[in-house]
């Protein structure tokens, strides 16, 4: 089975300060990943997605991903976080089911931002 | 509007009463697919649909639960006999195909007193 963990619970930063939300994944073969946000009382945003093409993955909002096949990670990262990047973000596998797949989600972390 | 669209947006309802959630997908969007999200948690795979065909179901789905998609169109995602511990957030996704973009609603937030 696929599974993705997320290390932080809980992420805090300052306005104009780098962000990384890590994550670390367990398939038995080449996974398809993805991070997904969900800002309170708004449906889930996909951020950015990988299936083994470019091991760095840009995405929306200027955040990007980089797929670390030798540590099983795809961490997310942002040069500079704003005020409007506070929210859960979800770091997800795709499973592969009995007649497809299905996305396997991590449990989140809360992106605090302060001034 | 035409994201994916879900029906109630809150739900309160008493411990044993039936509930039924409905499902508007994205357009032409073959793929739906039902997740519950509870508290602290990510959502968690329920169910799918390939149209109208209900193509597996997750062992969280106990029998008390059940999902259509009639036309495939909509779906509607039904509990019956509700306990406590259903209270959850109740997520609906759509996707045109197989491993394309999945579109969530924005949910429907079940508490059962």
């Amino acid at each position: 089975a696929q599974s993705v963990t997320q290390l932080d619970s809980h992420v805090s930063v300052s306005e104009g300060t780098p962000v990384l939300l890590r994550c670390n994944y367990s398939s038995s073969y080449s996974p398809s990943l993805f991070w997904y946000v969900q800002h309170p009382n708004k449906g889930l945003q996909l951020l950015l997605k990988y299936t083994s093409a470019a091991t760095l993955v840009k995405g929306i909002n200027g955040f990007e991903a980089e797929f670390k096949k030798s540590e099983t990670s795809f961490h997310l990262t942002k040069p500079s976080a704003h005020m409007s990047d506070a929210a859960e973000y979800f770091c997800v596998v795709s499973e592969r089911r009995q007649a497809g797949t299905a996305l396997i989600f991590g449990k989140g972390t809360t992106l605090s931002v302060s001034s | 509007d035409t994201g994916v669209s879900q029906n109630p947006r809150h739900k309160i309802t008493k411990r044993g009463q039936n509930v039924t959630f409905r499902c508007d997908p994205i357009s032409e969007h073959n793929r739906l697919y039902w997740y519950r999200q509870t508290l602290g948690q990510g959502p968690e795979f329920l169910t799918y649909f390939q149209n109208e065909a209900q193509l597996e179901k997750s062992r969280l789905l106990s029998d008390r639960f059940s999902a259509e998609r009639p036309k495939g169109s909509f779906s509607t995602l039904e509990i019956q006999r509700t306990e406590q511990g259903d209270s959850a957030m109740y997520l609906c996704a759509s996707s045109l195909f197989e491993d394309t973009e999945a579109f969530f609603g924005q949910g429907t937030r079940l508490t059962v007193v």
